[in-house]
């Protein structure tokens, strides 16, 4: 068990660029969940997965974010054409559906757009 | 809607003292749970300590406890002999059968040698 990956940890990228994260869950956890957190704020639910299919989508994930998680395993964030607005730390967090607790967070990725 | 409200945007403790971070909720479901999580400066969010709603049973791990109100809605966390180790931002957050975490604003715990 290495717990949950995140890269990069820093990106910092100009207005109107793409940028792509991506995170490795613990790899017997079916679940997983992005999370984006703003300086001094609680993290906000973005979207989550169950194996390959995702099954809910935060309405604060615009059409610029899309997110994937081919064949069940890691999973990618995109953001394109990055605003301001979109600074911030996305966290990625795994479990297993059986249980209704046992998240493991990543230690984010740390976004700034300039 | 679902929400967790954290009043308290700082608090400090001596260390060795105790102090109590308070936690709000409000949700429809009968069945959810409870967490309190621990953000150091590392980023990476680690769990603290879990109530399930079903148990009057207030939980307790070594120096953390909780006093878990449902009727009222609170949910706050009591940290003993309080330790230079234990400073962070803490959040409250509810999980129901929706699958996801809601979280509260957090509080930035300080602790004084």
């Amino acid at each position: 068990d290495t717990g949950v990956s995140q890269d990069p940890r820093h990106k910092i990228t100009k207005r109107g660029q793409n940028v792509t994260f991506r995170c490795d869950p613990i790899s017997e956890h079916n679940r997983l969940y992005w999370y984006r957190q703003t300086l001094g704020q609680g993290p906000e639910f973005l979207t989550y997965f169950q194996n390959e299919a995702q099954l809910e989508k935060s309405r604060l994930l615009s059409d610029r974010f899309s997110a994937e998680r081919p064949k069940g395993s890691f999973s990618t964030l995109e953001i394109q054409r990055t605003e301001q607005g979109d600074s911030a730390m996305y966290l990625c967090a795994s479990r297993r559906s059986s249980t209704n607790y046992g998240y493991t967070f990543g230690s984010g990725t740390r976004l700034t757009v300039v | 809607a679902q929400t967790v409200t954290q009043s308290q945007p700082e608090m400090s403790v001596q260390e060795a003292e105790t102090v109590t971070l308070s936690c709000t909720y409000d949700t429809s479901e009968s069945d959810y749970y409870l967490f309190w999580y621990k953000q150091p400066p590392s980023r990476q969010m680690i769990l603290v300590i879990r109530q399930e709603a079903y148990k009057q049973q207030n939980a307790t791990e070594n120096r953390f406890s909780v006093n878990f109100q449902k009727a009222a809605k609170s949910f706050s966390l009591k940290i003993s002999d309080s330790q230079l180790g234990d400073a962070a931002m803490y959040f409250c957050a509810l999980y129901n059968q929706g699958g996801k975490l809601i979280f509260g604003q957090g509080t930035e715990l300080s602790v004084k040698p």
